[in-house]
């Protein structure tokens, strides 16, 4: 079965600060991996997604993830953030078909 | 423009009624999502309809049902044998399959039981 764990829940950091977000999934065939944000008040958008190819991707505000096949991981990054950055961050997972599954999602303050 | 609608944006249900959540997307997507948002949790997967007439139980799919007779639309409701419904629920849709496009989401709907 699919499932997803991202490893913090909440993360406090200073403005120019670096990121970066946990996450592993178990999951034994092809996936397609994605981070999406929620803004305080907003509804979920995508940040970046991976389907194949270069295993570094990059998305929009700055951020980047790399796909680790042997680790299982897709860890968001993010060389410096911004307090406009503070949102809560959901890696998903899918897997064969169309069944998504979603982290527990990490809560991201950032002081200004 | 295009997009998912959810409605209504704040429900109240009462012990032992059965209350159904709206979601129509005009984004001629095949699949459709719902799933439960709980603080600390995430988002839970309740049900997914990869085409019209079929769907299938996701994760937490006890006590609540659904169908998907048009493409469009993709009603849940949440039946009265849901112990702990109080929660955030988000629908979503993606393209056809194969197609690895990402999901879009509505702006939810927040249920609480009076």
């Amino acid at each position: 079965a699919q499932s997803v764990s991202q490893h913090n829940h909440h993360v406090i950091l200073s403005e120019a600060a670096s990121l970066e977000l946990g996450c592993n999934y178990s999951y034994g065939g092809t996936v397609n991996l994605f981070w999406y944000v929620q803004y305080p008040g907003q509804h979920l958008q995508l940040l970046l997604k991976y389907f194949s190819g270069d295993p570094l991707v990059k998305g929009i505000k700055g951020f980047e993830a790399e796909f680790i096949k042997s680790k299982f991981s897709f860890n968001l990054r993010k060389p410096s953030v911004q307090w406009s950055d503070t949102a809560e961050y959901f890696c998903a997972v899918r897997g064969g078909g169309f069944k998504t599954i979603f982290g527990a999602g990490t809560r991201l303050f950032v002081k200004a | 423009d295009g997009g998912i609608t959810q409605s209504p944006k704040y429900l109240f249900r009462k012990e032992g009624q059965n209350v159904t959540l709206s979601c129509e997307q005009n984004l001629n997507h095949d699949a459709m999502y719902w799933y439960r948002q709980d603080p600390g949790q995430g988002l839970r997967l309740i049900y997914y309809s990869q085409i019209v007439n079929d769907f299938q139980k996701g994760d937490i799919a006890e006590g609540y049902s659904v169908s998907r007779e048009k493409k469009e639309s993709f009603p849940l409701t949440v039946t009265s044998a849901q112990k702990n419904p109080t929660a955030f629920y988000l629908c979503a849709s993606s393209g056809e399959a194969g197609s690895n496009q990402p999901q879009h989401f509505g702006d939810g709907t927040r249920l609480s039981i009076l």
